[in-house]
């Protein structure tokens, strides 16, 4: 079945830590985002992509970094510059133009 | 920028009562709308969406949705609520530049027996 595939599903960090959300995807979509969701706020954009070694910063950029290699694949990194990382990532994806995005289970990330 | 404003970050309905949730979004050209909704701990799914056509958009579980364009807003309505209801509800809009989302803060519906 096509889909989006976040993991792990549940991750653990400690301080000073660099760590890297994977989300893959077989939908054969262009285009690529990565949202952070914490309670009462929504959902963030932090990094997308339009196409394969391109991407752009969304609203909430420091302290992530991202890669598009492959069509299907889209890590995020969450480095030890962010500030507060403890939060759901959810990766999502689309076609070109108006259309839906497709999301994933999420990652929920917990720095101890 | 484009925003999404969802009135009422929670919302309580009795079982088989009406279901509203509210969408205003601010767009300078025709928009393209989506409702999506969260079980917890999960990503969201997709209940409806408005491209073009038809105002009065119908979804999955009963769930539909009318664009107003006078009243820059997108509601979210289901005549008899069902205790399965119960979830997290999100606006979105696509950009005006097409390449991303805006979503609304989210309302959390609670379905009462």
């Amino acid at each position: 079945d096509g889909g989006i595939t976040q993991s792990p599903k549940y991750l653990f960090r400690k301080e000073g830590q660099n760590v890297t959300l994977s989300c893959e995807q077989n939908l054969n979509h262009d285009a690529m985002y990565w949202y952070r969701q914490d309670p009462g706020q929504g959902l963030r954009l932090i990094y997308y992509s339009q196409i394969v070694n391109d991407f752009q910063k969304g609203d909430i950029a420091e302290g992530y970094s991202v890669s598009r290699e492959k069509k299907e694949s889209f890590p995020l990194t969450v480095t030890s510059a962010q500030k507060n990382p403890t939060a759901f990532y959810l990766c999502a994806s689309s076609k070109q133009g108006n259309t839906e995005a497709f999301f994933g289970q999420g990652t929920r990330l917990t720095v101890v | 920028a484009q925003s999404v404003t969802q009135l009422g970050s929670h919302v309580s309905v009795s079982e088989g009562a009406l279901v509203l949730l509210r969408c205003n979004y601010s767009s300078s050209v025709p928009p393209y709308l989506f409702w999506y909704v969260q079980y917890p701990n999960q990503g969201l799914q997709l209940l409806l969406k408005y491209t073009t056509g038809a105002t009065l958009v119908k979804g999955i579980n009963g769930f539909e949705a009318e664009f107003k364009k006078s009243e820059t807003s997108f509601h979210l309505t289901k005549p008899s609520a069902h205790m399965s209801d119960a979830a997290e509800y999100f606006c979105a809009v696509r950009s005006l530049s097409g390449q991303n989302f805006v979503f609304g803060p989210g309302t959390r519906l609670s379905v009462l027996p």
